[in-house]
């Protein structure tokens, strides 16, 4: 079945430094998502990206979308600790409706 | 607009015993989703329902995991019985419609299985 994985598993930042996290699909996306989880919330929606080599922007959050529709990134500027949490990557299979959720990246910032 | 809500928010039973969830989905969205998540381990689906009918259960572990959404509102996911491995938190989720829509997620139940 398709798998979703995310480097790296953990990042601790100071506060103000950037911080990257990357996904790989194991198979060929329809689209991708992002969610955050704050410690003992649930996910919440970031975004979506549909277009092979799409980048949005969320004020201080770039995402893209590879060319090939199968890795995705996140990327934060200067971070604050309002940021801390974990970042899903969640991918959709062209062939079926499931989406399917790699192990996050759990993000601290030290003041 | 209000969210997804479920209950109980915490559940602590012994294992063999049986348990229950309940999900209420936001207003209006026809799809609805049934999380597991173990700590430390991203959300991996256990059933999606279209209404009331079942799109995707293939993860479901049948022997012992059963989820209905009659009427095609309100759903609930039972564990009969429960294994100390079916420890983690229970999400449900709901969207408009499948597929690539933005799924709202609701606050959980973390159940503990002694």
């Amino acid at each position: 079945g398709q798998q979703v994985m995310q480097i790296p598993q953990y990042q601790h930042v100071q506060e103000g430094e950037d911080f990257t996290t990357y996904c790989n699909s194991s198979t060929t996306l329809s689209n991708i998502q992002w969610y955050k989880q704050r410690p003992g919330g649930h996910p919440v929606f970031l975004i979506q990206l549909v277009k092979s080599g799409e980048v949005k922007k969320q004020k201080r959050l770039t995402f893209q979308f590879g060319e090939a529709k199968k890795n995705s990134s996140l990327h934060i500027t200067a971070t604050q600790t309002t940021d801390v949490g974990t970042y899903f990557c969640a991918g959709l299979e062209t062939s079926g409706s499931r989406l399917t959720f790699g192990e996050g990246t759990q993000l601290t910032v030290n003041p | 607009e209000a969210g997804v809500a479920q209950s109980p928010r915490y559940k602590i039973i012994e294992k063999r015993q049986s348990v229950a969830f309940w999900c209420n989905p936001i207003s209006g969205h026809a799809t609805l989703y049934w999380y597991q998540q173990i700590l430390g381990q991203g959300p991996k689906l256990l059933i999606q329902f279209q209404n009331n009918g079942v799109v995707d259960d293939s993860q479901l572990p049948k022997d012992r995991f059963s989820a209905e959404r009659l009427k095609g509102v309100d759903s609930t996911l039972k564990i009969q019985p429960a294994k100390l491995e079916d420890s983690a938190v229970y999400l449900c989720a709901s969207s408009l419609y499948r597929g690539g829509y933005e799924q709202y997620f609701g606050p959980g139940t973390r159940l503990t299985v002694t």
